[in-house]
C-alpha cells in the first residue's frame, strides 16, 4: 500500500534535549521523504526532505535519517525549543504518481520550559 | 517572502448550500494541490493541477466537488451542496515543477469550513 504512519502521537519533552519523531512507511517506490511541521490554526510548514538515494541529510537543528532496510524514517530536533511545539508530519512522494504528498497521521511534540 | 494565499480564513455555511474557495499559489510555482485535513489527521490530496490542467482528481468527490484553474495561476475549489461530512480545513499548496531536485510543497494557511 500507500499508507505512511507514525509510530506515537504525542511526545512530550523538556526544553533544551533533543526529540526523536519516528515514522513508518509502505512504499519503497517513494523518491523522496518529507517532514513539514504544522501549529495550530496553520497550514503545514516545510521542515526538510530527503531522497530516497540518501540516509541521511541535516539542516539548521533538525536531521532526517533515512532506514530503507526497514522503511523508517525519523526528524531529530537538537536543543527543543518552546516554538517547536506542533504537530509533525511525515510525507511521502512518489514522482510516477504525479508528485503528489501522502501524509502519515502526525505527531504532537509538547515541549515542557 | 512570497506565499501562499487562500480565502477565506474561515466559513460556516449550512447544509445544502455552496461554497467556494480560492488559491492563489506562489508566482511561478506550476503545480497546484487541494488537500483536506480532518482534525488530527494529515491531509489528504483531493486534485492536483499542473498548470491549468488537472493531473490527479482521483479523491475529489466529483458528485459535489469541483475544481478550477483557468489561467493556470489562482485556483477555485467548490462545494454544492455541503453536507455535515465536509466540516475541514480545506489546504491548498505549490510547487515548483516536480523535477526541480525537491520535493517542498509550500501551504497555504487553509479554510476552515464549518458545515452546519
Amino acid at each position: 500500500g500507500e499508507s505512511v504512519g507514525l509510530h506515537l502521537p504525542t511526545l512530550s519533552v523538556q526544553e533544551g534535549d533533543n526529540s526523536i519523531i519516528n515514522c513508518a512507511y509502505s512504499n519503497s517506490a517513494s523518491d523522496y521523504f518529507i517532514w513539514y511541521k504544522q501549529e495550530s490554526g496553520k497550514g503545514p510548514q516545510f521542515i526538510i526532505d530527503i531522497r530516497s538515494n540518501m540516509d541521511k541529510r541535516q539542516g539548521q537543528r533538525v536531521t532526517v535519517l533515512l532506514n530503507k532496510t526497514v522503511k523508517h524514517l525519523s526528524l531529530q530536533i537538537a536543543a527543543t525549543q518552546p516554538g517547536d511545539s506542533a504537530v509533525y508530519f511525515c510525507a511521502e512522494t512518489i514522482y510516477n504518481q504525479g508528485g503528489k504528498l501522502i501524509f502519515g497521521q502526525g505527531t504532537e511534540l509538547s515541549v515542557k520550559p | 517572502e512570497a506565499e501562499v494565499a487562500q480565502s477565506p480564513r474561515y466559513k460556516i455555511t449550512e447544509k445544502s448550500q455552496a461554497v467556494a474557495f480560492w488559491c492563489d499559489p506562489i508566482s511561478g510555482h506550476a503545480t497546484l494541490y487541494w488537500y483536506r485535513q480532518i482534525l488530527g489527521q494529515g491531509p489528504e490530496l483531493l486534485v492536483q493541477f499542473q498548470d491549468e490542467s488537472v493531473v490527479d482528481d482521483s479523491q475529489l468527490p466529483k458528485d459535489r466537488f469541483s475544481a478550477e484553474r483557468l489561467k493556470g495561476v489562482d485556483s477555485t475549489l467548490k462545494i454544492q451542496p455541503a453536507e455535515l461530512g465536509d466540516s475541514a480545513m480545506y489546504l491548498c499548496a505549490s510547487s515548483l515543477a516536480r523535477d526541480r531536485g525537491t520535493a517542498e510543497a509550500f501551504f497555504g494557511q487553509g479554510t476552515r469550513l464549518t458545515v452546519v
